[in-house]
């Protein structure tokens, strides 16, 4: 296992289509992030799972976001109706979440950029 | 509501030299710290972290160094190489109020000169 992937990596649209983003963290991490960043902006969280529970969900996450992750392995992050605003690098980053008070570090994927046109 | 912020967008620094970057937070339920790097393309890389019960945390040429009081943290590379050139993010927890996410700052640009 050689770290956090994300397909595709690269992603043009044209605004109003759908598009789905797939994240396969590292393989024995409970926990997965999904955020976003835009150009001069650093990541924006918009949400998390442990294991197959989707546990928050960022303000920043419209209706038209939805982000799965079934068997509490891989995740899905789909943008329906997509806006010209909703271009930005999409990242995931997985952890082990293990007893105890402070998290552990968070490994994070190369990104899937998205342009909408 | 920037909670984290890193006001200097960008620095430069000679090779062989310090290279210090700062980061400021506003929440003081914030106990966990971390400095990621990243290069163009790829996504951020985990460099170093600090718990709100130490100071500092060393790891090589990497020491980062965290006062509460000021709400404040920095990162010190020693010395600076050309291949520390990226844009370099801090980012900060709450993990009893705010679950595992982290809170980041814009980000500073770094480059280091041969």
């Amino acid at each position: 296992d050689t770290g956090v992937s994300q397909d595709p990596r690269h992603k043009i649209t044209k605004r109003g289509q759908n598009v789905t983003f797939r994240c396969d963290p590292i393989s024995e991490h409970n926990r997965l992030y999904w955020y976003r960043q835009t150009l001069g902006q650093g990541p924006e969280f918009l949400t998390y799972f442990q294991n197959e529970a989707q546990l928050e969900k960022s303000r920043l996450l419209s209706d038209r976001f939805s982000a799965e992750r079934p068997k509490g392995s891989f995740s899905t992050l789909e943008i329906q109706r997509t806006e010209q605003g909703d271009s930005a690098m999409y990242l995931c980053a997985s952890s082990l979440r293990t007893s105890g008070i402070v998290d552990n570090e968070q490994f994070f994927g190369p990104g899937t950029r998205l342009t909408v046109l | 509501d920037q909670q984290v912020k890193q006001n200097s967008p960008s620095l430069s620094v000679q090779e062989g030299r310090i290279s210090i970057l700062n980061c400021d937070y506003t929440n003081s339920m914030f106990d966990y710290f971390l400095w990621y790097k990243k290069y163009p393309a790829e996504g951020p890389t985990f460099l170093i972290s600090i718990s709100s019960i130490k100071d500092k945390n060393e790891d090589g040429r990497f020491t980062v160094f965290l006062n509460k009081s000021a709400k404040h943290l920095s990162l010190h590379i020693v010395p600076s190489q050309p291949g520390d050139s990226a844009v370099y993010f801090c980012a900060a927890s709450d993990p009893y109020n705010q679950g595992g996410k982290l809170i980041f700052g814009q980000g500073t640009e770094l480059s280091v000169k041969p």
